[in-house]
């Protein structure tokens, strides 16, 4: 059983660019949470997606977006890239009330 | 902010316990205190989670005190691959009726697992 997977693992982006990251949630969960880890942090909630609709979301700028696809799957967008935005990206199935389950984060590098 | 206070660091010996403590004084009846660890630049991997009843699986056991304003996570046979950063959350309640909602972590507690 394939947990939470993400892609791609590593990238770089130049300020002002816009970057999307990717998320394939556990088998058989619904739910999709986005985090961000700033190096010595812990991951922050940026937002949750469940049955296609942001159902919450943290204190995070609307450069900061996102999307369900119908096989649960999720995306992160950022847009106009700033250096602080360089972090470790973190999604997080769940399933109804169950723990939600991370994957290994996509390591976002601004330059 | 975190709801929870838990001490930056801890040592351990190897094959012994290893007891980590949490305060959650705030804590909402229907909030649910979870555990988490993460391994240097890995994803949170989840550990256990409890209302009020205290829990056991294969990691570890967590013991909530009975007035449910601190907790205590186990493991019992701690390993050199323990060594992690040990996040305690309380998972807020939702608007919606459910308790889905998301996860506030704080600093954690790096525990060093020494031979």
């Amino acid at each position: 059983d394939a947990g939470v997977t993400q892609s791609p693992t590593h990238l770089i982006k130049t300020r002002g660019q816009q970057v999307t990251l990717r998320c394939s949630p556990k088998s058989g969960h619904d739910t999709v949470s986005w985090y961000q880890q700033a190096l010595g942090q812990g991951p922050q909630f940026i937002f949750q997606y469940y049955e296609e609709e942001e159902r919450q979301r943290g204190n995070f700028p609307d450069r900061f977006s996102g999307h369900q696809f119908p096989n649960y799957s999720s995306e992160l967008n950022v847009n106009a890239l700033l250096l602080g935005d360089s972090a470790l990206y973190l999604c997080a199935s769940s399933l109804e009330d169950g723990p939600p389950y991370f994957g290994s984060g996509t390591r976002l590098t601004v330059v | 902010d975190a709801k929870t206070t838990q001490p930056p660091s801890m040592d351990c010996a190897e094959g012994r316990a290893a007891n980590l403590p949490c305060n959650h004084s705030t804590i909402s009846g229907n909030e649910y205190v979870y555990w988490y660890r993460q391994i240097h630049s890995q994803g949170p991997q989840y550990i256990i989670h409890g209302l009020k009843n205290n829990e056991t699986n294969e990691m570890a056991s967590l013991i909530i005190t009975e007035d449910r304003k601190s907790s205590t996570l186990i493991l019992p046979h701690a390993t050199l691959r323990d060594t992690a950063v040990y996040y305690c959350i309380v998972r807020v309640s939702t608007n919606y009726g459910g308790s889905q909602g998301n996860l506030i972590f704080g600093k954690g507690t790096k525990l060093s697992v020494k031979p």
